[in-house]
């Protein structure tokens, strides 16, 4: 069974710039999530899809992130315009029974 | 503000020894789940324990749960040099929403 699937692995963008991140969950599994993990501390949950319909986005900076999961498969995570911050490896996550997680191997996003 | 808090932050052991690292929380929680990150790489679920258990087992893991003192423990029996890694607790209390909060994270270190 293939594993969550994220791209690209690396990105290296200035402030102001924008970027987007692209998720596949694993087949068959409803519930998708977007993570942000900064260096030295635990994921923080952005948001959180069941099909494609938002389930949680409460800490998710609206001002400049974005996500949408189309169709209820595939989802993006844009930021526009990115801060240094912003800085971080941003995790996509699947689950079917909303108890345990998967996890892609995530993309490390670097503002310069 | 992240829910767990591991503790210690980091610890290094001889191959073969055993690894207990402890996670507190703070409000109450429908199960508690542990994660295992290697580094550059995305997290992997290892165990999960519901509010009604008190141990459960898996391989060379053990994890008990507290409700009333709110904290879980892991213990790594036998640990071996693949078993370097941060570990990360996870605790659901959302009751149905299914949303993971994680805590800092221990780095464990196996000296072969």
């Amino acid at each position: 069974e293939a594993g969550v699937a994220q791209s690209p692995r690396y990105k290296i963008i200035e402030k102001r710039q924008s970027v987007a991140f692209w998720c596949n969950p694993i087949s068959g599994h409803a519930t998708l999530y977007w993570y942000q993990q900064i260096l030295g501390q635990g994921p923080k949950l952005l948001i959180q899809f069941q099909n494609n319909g938002v389930v949680d986005d409460s800490q998710l900076p609206k001002d400049r992130f974005s996500a949408e999961r189309l169709k209820g498969v595939d989802s993006t995570l844009k930021i526009q315009p990115a801060k240094l911050e912003d800085s971080a490896v941003y995790l996509c996550a699947s689950s079917e029974t909303g108890e345990t997680q998967y996890f892609g191997p995530g993309t490390r996003l670097l503002v310069l | 503000s992240q829910q767990g808090e591991e503790d210690p932050q980091a610890l290094s052991i001889q191959e073969g020894e055993n690894a207990t690292m402890n996670c507190s929380y703070k409000t109450s929680i429908n199960n508690l789940q542990w994660y295992r990150q290697n580094s550059g790489r995305g997290l992997v679920h290892l165990i999960l324990i519901r509010s009604n258990e008190r141990e459960k087992h898996s391989g060379r893991l053990r994890v008990t749960l507290d409700t009333s003192k709110k904290s879980s423990s892991l213990l790594i029996t036998a640990s071996r040099a693949a078993d370097t890694a941060s570990y990360f607790c996870a605790t659901d209390f959302n009751f149905g929403n299914e949303k993971l909060t994680f805590g800092t994270g221990t780095r464990l270190t196996i000296i072969p």
